[in-house]
């Protein structure tokens, strides 16, 4: 069974700064997706980036970019220039590449930041 | 598009009682799933279905009933309310490609409380 772990309950960063979230996860799939997911105070969730297990390169989207370790499985979020409204849960989510698979997200337990002025 | 509707948006049960979440998607999405978020456990999933007539189980599914007869809705049911099931409930649905990997589009949740 896959599973996914995040150890970081609760992180806080300044305003402008740089801050990094951790995921690892455990699995025996060789092919699979990675993402992570914004919560925010309205409880919707947003998605922030993905990661196919296949590509070395890693995922960027604008501030936000990941650090992917297959081997050592780590699938780290780091976020440039942080802004107030980046404050939310992150939660990070795996999901085998197999058919019929496109449903099945299993999610980490969730890393509150907070950002502050 | 509306996107990923959920109603109600909260809902208090007494135990024992039955209720049906509503889940509809107007993107034409084949999968659809149902998790539910509890403090310091994440997401985890409920049911899914990967088209009209198919449903299978996911991680927690003890308590719940599922259908999909249309591509549009996918309704969660408890037929017995217990306290246990006290939760923000979330609705998602994604299209098909490559075996899988797109984005999930959430609904807004239902918090539920069982009393």
């Amino acid at each position: 069974a896959q599973t996914v772990t995040q150890s970081q309950p609760e992180m806080s960063v300044q305003e402008a700064e740089t801050v990094t979230l951790s995921c690892t996860y455990d699995t025996s799939e060789n092919n699979y997706y990675l993402f992570w997911y914004k919560q925010p105070p309205s409880r919707q969730m947003i998605l922030v980036i993905r990661q196919e297990a296949y590509k070395q390169q890693n995922a960027t989207e604008n501030r936000f970019s990941v650090n992917f370790q297959k081997a050592a499985k780590s699938f780290s979020l780091k976020i440039s220039d942080s802004q107030l409204g980046d404050t939310a849960m992150y939660f990070c989510a795996f999901m085998k590449q197999r058919y019929n698979q496109g449903g099945k997200l299993i999610f980490g337990q969730g890393t509150e930041l907070s950002v502050k002025p | 598009n509306a996107g990923v509707t959920q109603t109600p948006k909260f809902q208090v049960l007494k135990t024992g009682q039955s209720m049906t979440l509503q889940c509809a998607q107007d993107m034409n999405h084949e999968y659809m799933s149902w998790y539910r978020q509890d403090p310091g456990m994440g997401l985890r999933l409920i049911h899914y279905s990967v088209g009209a007539g198919i449903t299978d189980q996911g991680e927690v599914p003890n308590g719940y009933n599922v259908s999909r007869s249309t591509t549009e809705d996918f309704p969660l049911r408890l037929l017995s309310a217990a306290p246990s099931q006290t939760s923000v409930y979330f609705c998602a649905s994604s299209s098909t490609g490559l075996a899988g990997g797109n984005e999930q589009f959430f609904g807004p949740g239902t918090r539920l409380t069982v009393l």
